[in-house]
Order: structure tokens, then sequence, then C-alpha cells
């Protein structure tokens, strides 16, 4: 089983700065994966960003990358030279490599972009 | 555009009463996953169907059930339908063996009245 914590409701940041989304989760697997997806109003979940377990090296994809701390079980997100386009809640998940038993989800971060 | 269309994008039903979900999924995606978000809250897995048969469940009761059809489209099927089963139902496509790449609808919102 495995269990994801989004500590952060809601982060508010002005436009063109860079935000820091926070993400501890929990999995007795040595095989999985880490995602970040977003979700805007129109409710389609986008994956943002992902990273495989067994790979050190920190995924980046443009203004996203993430900070993966495997011992601390740690997958924050960061953002930077936010726009506008950027608000939308943001989703943490984790799912087991070998495994049919789908991602399992935190409960959100909702980020505010602030022109 | 993620390829994968979800109807309807919303309904209403009455406590008691079944209801169907669709999706469509990308022509090639032989594994789809249907998962239920409650307001404020993340998905959470129900389901995922693999080659027309179910490989994979998270903690939802028998009366909800799933088909999955060889021109890659779906259901989810909901009996007896509780106040609490009003959410956003997502379904999410990938390819075989892949489900870590899964490309997901926009849901269907489902209001049990």
């Amino acid at each position: 089983a495995q269990t994801v914590t989004q500590s952060q409701p809601e982060m508010s940041v002005q436009e063109a700065e860079t935000v820091t989304l926070s993400c501890t989760y929990d999995t007795s697997e040595s095989d999985y994966y880490l995602f970040w997806y977003k979700q805007p109003p129109s409710r389609q979940m986008i994956l943002v960003i992902r990273q495989e377990a067994y790979k050190q090296q920190n995924a980046t994809e443009n203004r996203f990358s993430v900070n993966f701390q495997k011992a601390a079980k740690s997958f924050s997100l960061k953002i930077s030279d936010s726009q506008l386009g950027d608000a939308a809640m943001y989703f943490c998940a984790c799912h087991s490599g070998g495994g049919a038993d789908g991602l399992t989800f935190g409960k959100g971060t909702h980020l505010i972009i602030q022109p | 555009e993620t390829g994968v269309t979800q109807s309807p994008t919303h309904l209403i039903k009455t406590r008691g009463q079944q209801v169907t979900l669709r999706c469509s999924s990308q022509s090639g995606h032989n594994t789809v996953s249907w998962y239920q978000q409650a307001l404020g809250q993340g998905p959470q897995f129900i389901f995922q169907y693999y080659r027309e048969e179910e490989n994979g469940r998270g903690n939802f009761p028998p009366r909800f059930s799933g088909l999955q059809f060889p021109n890659y489209s779906s259901e989810l099927n909901v009996n007896a339908l509780e106040l609490d089963d009003s959410a956003l139902y997502l379904c999410a496509s990938s390819l075989e063996g892949r489900d870590t790449e899964a490309f997901f609808g926009q849901g269907t919102r489902l209001t049990v009245v």
C-alpha cells in the first residue's frame, strides 16, 4: 500500500516568481514512479513531470523541476517563472512499477498565480 | 488534448438507481483505469482493465463494475447509487505494460440526489 501526503492545501505566487509545492510519500515497493499532475478547471488531469525512483537525477521539464529525496521520501515540484496559465490544482501521485494498483494521489495543492 | 474522451460530462441520478459512464481511449491503448474524485480530494483508484479483463482493484465495493471492449472503449457501472457516490469520475488509458504513462479524460461529474 502507498500513501501520498501534500501538506499545502493552497499556495500563492507572484507571476514570474518561483514556487515549490511539497509532497511526501510512503511505499514498501522498491520499484516505483512519482508524478506531478495538473488539474485546471477543465478537470482533465495533465501530466507535468515524472520521476523513476531508480534514477538519482532529478527530472526536469522546461520550467518544471523536481527535488527527489529518496531517503526522506520527499518529492517536491518547483515551478520557475510562474505564468497565469499555471494556476490549477496540483496533485502528487505514486505508482508501483510492476503492479496494476493504479496511481495513489495526494489531496492536492491549489496554486494561485497573482498577476 | 489527450485523445481520451468521456461521456456524459455531467449526470444527475437518484439514490438507488444505476448509472453507466463511458470512456473512449486512444487507439492501441489496451489498459484503462477508472478513478473517483470526491470534491476537494485527490482521485482514488477504482479498478483497471487490461485486454478486457479486470486485473487490479482498489477499495471499492462490487456494485462498482466495469467493461472494456475491443474497440478501446470502456464502461464504469455503478449499481444502487448512494449519495456518497457523487463525484468526478475519471478514466485513464495507456499502452500495454506502460500504465505509468496514462492519459486522462476530462471526467464525468455524477451527482446523486
